[in-house]
């Protein structure tokens, strides 16, 4: 079965300090995998998506993100947090030839001045 | 400029009421999914259509219906509202695989 773990649920880091959240999935076949960012009482925003190209994937808001297929992993970085990075972050993975999304549970990331 | 708008925004209703939520999306997508978003169980799935006259059900489908006449609409019809369906819904399209657009979403309060 198709699933995804987000393995934080909350993350605090301070201002200009590296972002870390983790992400790790299950899949049969050739999965996309993509990252979505919603801030409180918003709907949700694609930080950015890897689908079987460059396993080094940038986003917007200088996100990034490694697809490691023999870890199984996606996780996504930033250099240095913004205030304005405070805000809840999904993993979330699709399969080839199915339409569904698979989304994990979500890391909500602090940021501290 | 494409985009998916859902109607209302905020939803107040009495326990037993029929209610439907709009989903609209001019992107020309033939995939739309429902979700609902509560505290601690991320988003779940409800329903998802892949073209006209086609649906299925999600995970949390019990309680809902939904129907697919075109391909910019898929309203989520509420049959009899109870109080744990109280939660933030989320419309959201693609084309096949690929990116998830999502609107902005509708809180229902089931009183």
């Amino acid at each position: 079965a198709q699933s995804v773990t987000q393995l934080d649920s909350h993350v605090s880091v301070s201002e200009g300090t590296p972002v870390l959240l983790r992400c790790n999935y299950s899949s049969s076949y050739s999965p996309s995998l993509f990252w979505y960012v919603q801030h409180p009482n918003k709907g949700l925003q694609l930080l950015l998506k890897y689908t079987s190209a460059a396993t080094l994937v940038k986003g917007i808001n200088g996100f990034e993100a490694e697809f490691k297929k023999s870890e199984t992993s996606f996780h996504l970085t930033k250099p240095s947090a913004h205030m304005s990075d405070a805000a809840e972050y999904f993993c979330v993975v699709s399969e080839y030839n199915f339409n569904k999304f698979y989304f994990g549970s979500g890391t909500k990331l602090n940021v501290k001045p | 400029d494409a985009e998916i708008t859902q109607s209302p925004r905020h939803k107040i209703t009495e326990t037993g009421r029929q209610v439907t939520l709009a989903c609209h999306q001019t992107w020309n997508h033939n995939n739309m999914f429902w979700y609902r978003q509560d505290l601690g169980h991320g988003l779940r799935l409800i329903h998802y259509s892949y073209g006209v006259q086609d649906t299925n059900k999600g995970e949390v489908s019990d309680g809902y219906s939904v129907s697919r006449s075109n391909t910019e609409d898929l309203p989520l019809t509420l049959e009899s509202a109870a109080s744990s369906q109280t939660s933030v819904y989320f419309c959201a399209s693609s084309e096949r695989r690929d990116t998830q657009y999502f609107g902005p979403g509708t809180r229902l309060t089931v009183l």
